[in-house]
């Protein structure tokens, strides 16, 4: 099985401020095809996870250009320019290129 | 408005079985790939099972492969989880959701709890 590993595993951010999280796996999630599997879903307290980010870099519909991601290969990053207070919950990085699909421990985001 | 909404989930003893349904509407269900995720107390989430638009290919964890049923009935719009031979380690929030193409999954339904204890 493919591992995915957040860290951090916590952060606390002032209003405005930056907040980046790292996701890396065990295994390359670049498909033959061409195509980059690495999701980010964030879980808001009390909610289901939604989906932010999917294929590396690519914003779901509805998500703030706040939000961006990037990286290849094994290396992933998630990050989020000007933190809002409606940005609090738990971040998860997630791998669909093979089942079982995996998600990493999760980062709780708090707002300073 | 799309719409997930998983039902069956409650308290049963180590050994016993659930049978876990997710009602789909405002989306064209027959088409979709969908998938069971659960969320485990301590808030992990772990990925359960997968059932193609056909039911030609299904997936499931290790951790409940022979004990978990994947199933649907697209006439009803309807997925469903068969559990048998709960564990402790079974207790979680189960969500069903649309999988849209290689893990991304667009909707998630609320949930439904399952509680395995004696």
């Amino acid at each position: 099985d493919i591992v995915m590993t957040q860290t951090p595993l916590s952060l606390s951010v002032t209003p405005g401020q930056s907040a980046s999280i790292s996701c890396k796996s065990t295994q390359s999630l670049l498909h033959s095809g061409g195509r980059t599997y690495l999701h980010w879903y964030l879980q808001k307290p009390g909610q289901s996870p939604q989906l932010l980010i999917y294929e590396v870099s690519s914003r779901f519909s509805g998500v703030p250009d706040r939000f961006s991601g990037s990286g290849s290969g094994t290396d992933f990053t998630l990050t989020i320019s000007r933190v809002e207070a409606e940005d609090v919950g738990v971040y998860y990085c997630m791998q669909g290129i093979q089942f079982p699909q995996t998600f990493g421990q999760g980062t709780k985001l708090e707002i300073k | 408005e799309v719409q997930l909404v998983e039902s069956g989930g409650g308290l049963v003893q180590p050994g016993g079985s659930l049978r876990l349904s997710c009602a789909a509407s405002a989306f064209a269900f027959s088409s979709s790939w969908m998938t069971w995720v659960r969320q485990l107390p301590g808030k992990a989430l772990e990925w359960v099972a997968e059932m193609s638009q056909d039911g030609s290919h299904i997936s499931y964890a290790d951790s409940v492969k022979g004990r978990f049923t994947i199933s649907r009935d697209n006439a009803k719009n309807s997925l469903y989880l068969q559990m048998n031979n709960l564990r402790a380690e079974d207790t979680a929030m189960y969500y069903c959701a649309r999988d849209l193409s290689w893990g991304r999954t667009d909707f998630w339904g609320q949930g439904t709890l399952v509680t395995v204890s004696s």
